[in-house]
């Protein structure tokens, strides 16, 4: 079984601050593990996954993420947010010995950058 | 390249009709898959296709049958719709890379069905 926590319904943060959103994971074996973002009346695009090998993995539009093993998170990060960073956010999870490609995705996160 | 396509956009149906919504990719990709989206449960699988020619149950296949047309195409059906499928719905897709399922899903821009 696969599953993932997002503890934040919401973010907020100013114009220019770090932003972080949280996620945490549960498998049986190893993960997958991937962020997404949705803008409004869109569908989900994927902005970075973390596979193997080093832990901070870099993504799209400045993104990065942060994978913890012991913590069993994953948390989405970006050092200087912009208004454009609104939207809602999607962790996922793939367990590596699964033998299809199914995610278990997370309940979301909707963050706002305020100017 | 358009990537995933959706159709239709919106769609409101009355309790009991049919409908069918479609999803083509033009990736070539070999597994495609249902999910819908409501507010506060993320994104749940409805059924999906590893490959062309099979289908399996995600976690809520209740009310829903789905066709893997071919290679491009992959169909969700309503067959008596419920105000309880009022929701969002994407259609994704997929192909292993290098025989190891760490790939992204690709997602269309979903459907918006209301049922009264």
């Amino acid at each position: 079984a696969q599953s993932v926590a997002q503890p934040e319904d919401q973010v907020n943060v100013a114009e220019g601050n770090p932003l972080t959103v949280k996620c945490t994971y549960s498998v049986s074996g190893n993960p997958y593990l991937f962020w997404y973002v949705q803008y409004p009346n869109r569908g989900l695009q994927f902005l970075l996954k973390y596979i193997t090998g080093d832990n901070l993995v870099k993504g799209s539009y400045g993104f990065e993420a942060e994978f913890n093993k012991s913590q069993t998170s994953f948390h989405l990060k970006k050092p200087s947010a912009l208004v454009s960073d609104s939207a809602l956010y999607f962790c996922a999870v793939r367990d590596i010995d699964a033998g299809d490609y199914k995610l278990s995705f997370g309940a979301g996160t909707t963050v706002t950058v305020r100017a | 390249n358009a990537g995933v396509t959706q159709t239709p956009k919106f769609q409101v149906l009355k309790t009991g009709q049919s409908m069918t919504l479609q999803c083509a990719q033009d990736m070539n990709h070999n597994s495609m898959y249902w999910y819908r989206q409501d507010p506060g449960m993320g994104l749940r699988l409805i059924y999906y296709s590893a490959s062309e020619g099979t289908t399996d149950k995600g976690e809520v296949p209740n009310g829903y049958n789905v066709s893997r047309l071919n290679k491009r195409e992959f169909s969700l059906r309503l067959e008596s719709a419920a105000p309880s499928q009022t929701s969002v719905y994407f259609c994704a897709s997929t192909s292993p890379r290098g025989g190891k399922n760490n790939s992204p899903l690709h997602f269309g821009n979903g459907t918006r069905l209301t049922v009264t």
